[in-house]
């Protein structure tokens, strides 16, 4: 079976320091990544998605990038954190065209 | 472009009653259509999914949702609805082709003992 996983789980990090999320998948290749945030436990933005290795769309341009360095490896990155990157950061995958699954996402604080 | 709409923020249902979350879609195209469940401090749980064949979906939980061309509507349902039902739900569409989803904004449903 598949399974998907996220780390840390929560992170506080200062403003200005630096950010990477990891999130790997289990039990299938070639999936489609994807990460969202969730700010105040209400709606999800997508942030970016991925097809296949070195291949990413950027769907808001903003403080933060992602690299998927292995089919099954997708990690978020920032130079340096703004008090607004603050959220739940959620990962998720999919295969061909059925549903996506999610992992158990991170709780980022930003101070 | 492709959105949902989910128009209530809050549904709140005593517990044995049915319930009912509401979403509305609007794509080019056939859409694929799903619902999830969150807990709080969790990532989402996958329910339920149309893609095409009978209008009336069964999920997990006890969960249901009909669709509704005409209506362009995609109602989440439960018919005695459980305090552990508490959770903030969203619903989703893709249209037909590898693209991501796109989610509502949630409801958060309140079951009341």
């Amino acid at each position: 079976s598949q399974t998907i996983h996220q780390w840390p789980a929560t992170l506080v990090q200062p403003v200005g320091s630096p950010l990477s999320l990891e999130c790997t998948v289990e039990g299938t290749s070639n999936p489609n990544l994807y990460w969202y945030r969730q700010a105040a436990g209400r709606g999800l933005q997508l942030l970016f998605y991925s097809v296949g290795i070195g291949q990413i769309s950027s769907e808001v341009p903003q403080n933060l990038s992602a690299s998927r360095p292995q089919d099954r490896q997708f990690i978020l990155s920032s130079k340096k954190l703004l008090l607004s990157d603050s959220g739940f950061y959620l990962c998720a995958w999919k295969r061909g065209h059925d549903e996506q699954y999610f992992g158990p996402g991170t709780r980022l604080t930003v101070t | 472009a492709q959105s949902v709409a989910q128009p209530e923020d809050q549904v709140n249902v005593a517990e044995g009653n049915p319930l009912t979350v509401k979403c509305t879609y609007s794509v080019s195209g056939n859409p694929y259509l799903f619902w999830y469940v969150q807990y709080p401090n969790r990532g989402l749980q996958f329910l339920l999914k149309y893609i095409t064949g009978d209008n009336l979906v069964k999920g997990s939980y006890g969960f249901e949702a009909e669709f509704n061309k005409s209506q362009t509507s995609f109602h989440l349902k439960k018919p005695s609805a459980l305090v552990s039902d508490s959770a903030l739900y969203f619903c989703a569409v893709r249209p037909s082709g590898n693209t991501p989803l796109v989610f509502g904004k949630g409801t958060r449903l309140s079951v009341i003992a």
